[in-house]
């Protein structure tokens, strides 16, 4: 009974190409978040969502757009991938407070191989 | 947003050994996380913790919020500890992590 799960766990694909990864949370959350981690192991943060309303949204190039159809779902979808694209890309999700946000559960990423 | 840096960066130690890892903010924070990534990939979270100590086993970690840091305590380390540690702000933003080898 996965908390966040992250389809698909490998995605291997050529340059130019649009692809999608999907995110959903089983935990009543109503923030969720997507992440990208470089070589480096650098956690980058690129969007957060709040009852489907963009928050945070990071320098990160117009050709990534997250959808967020319902707040237990965030989709990530890149247009035109290119080489640098390749990393893990993570989701996690959390319950936003009144003063303080619950805990963060993150799914167990998505290893996308641009070639 | 906040910045949080986290010290040191790599950390190599042998089996039984204790460790403080560090995380600092740039603001004061009303809550923290510190995660485990593992050689496999997996972010497991280790603490949520807005401040004072808590205790997991051999893990244990304390925030000082008014000091704008936070210490994660790993003793008796066992090689299973390995992987990269994290700190994370209330913003979701994270420190560089630190790689912690634990020797046989």
């Amino acid at each position: 009974d996965t908390a966040v799960s992250q389809t698909p766990k490998y995605l291997v694909t050529q340059m130019g190409n649009d692809k999608s990864i999907k995110c959903e949370q089983n935990l009543g959350h109503d923030t969720m978040y997507w992440y990208k981690q470089d070589s480096k192991k650098f956690l980058k943060i690129m969007f957060s969502y709040n009852n489907k309303e963009l928050i945070i949204n990071e320098t990160v190039p117009n050709r990534f757009s997250p959808k967020s159809p319902d707040k237990a779902h965030l989709n990530l979808h890149i247009n035109s991938l290119e080489l640098g694209d390749s990393a893990v890309y993570f989701c996690a999700s959390s319950q936003e407070g009144r003063t303080v946000n619950t805990e963060a559960f993150f799914g167990q990423g998505t290893r996308l191989t641009v070639v | 947003g906040i910045q949080v840096e986290q010290s040191p960066p790599d950390l190599i130690l042998q089996e039984g050994a204790n460790s403080t890892l560090r995380c600092n903010f740039s603001d004061s924070v009303n809550n923290l996380q510190w995660f485990h990534q593992n050689p496999w990939g997996q972010l497991i979270n280790l603490f949520y913790i807005p401040s004072g100590t808590k205790q997991n086993g051999r893990l244990s970690a304390t925030t000082v919020a008014t000091e704008r840091y936070s210490l994660l305590y790993i003793s008796s380390s066992q090689t299973t500890d390995s992987g990269v540690y994290f700190c994370a702000a209330p913003d979701m933003r994270f420190g560089a992590g630190t790689r912690l080898t634990v020797k046989p």
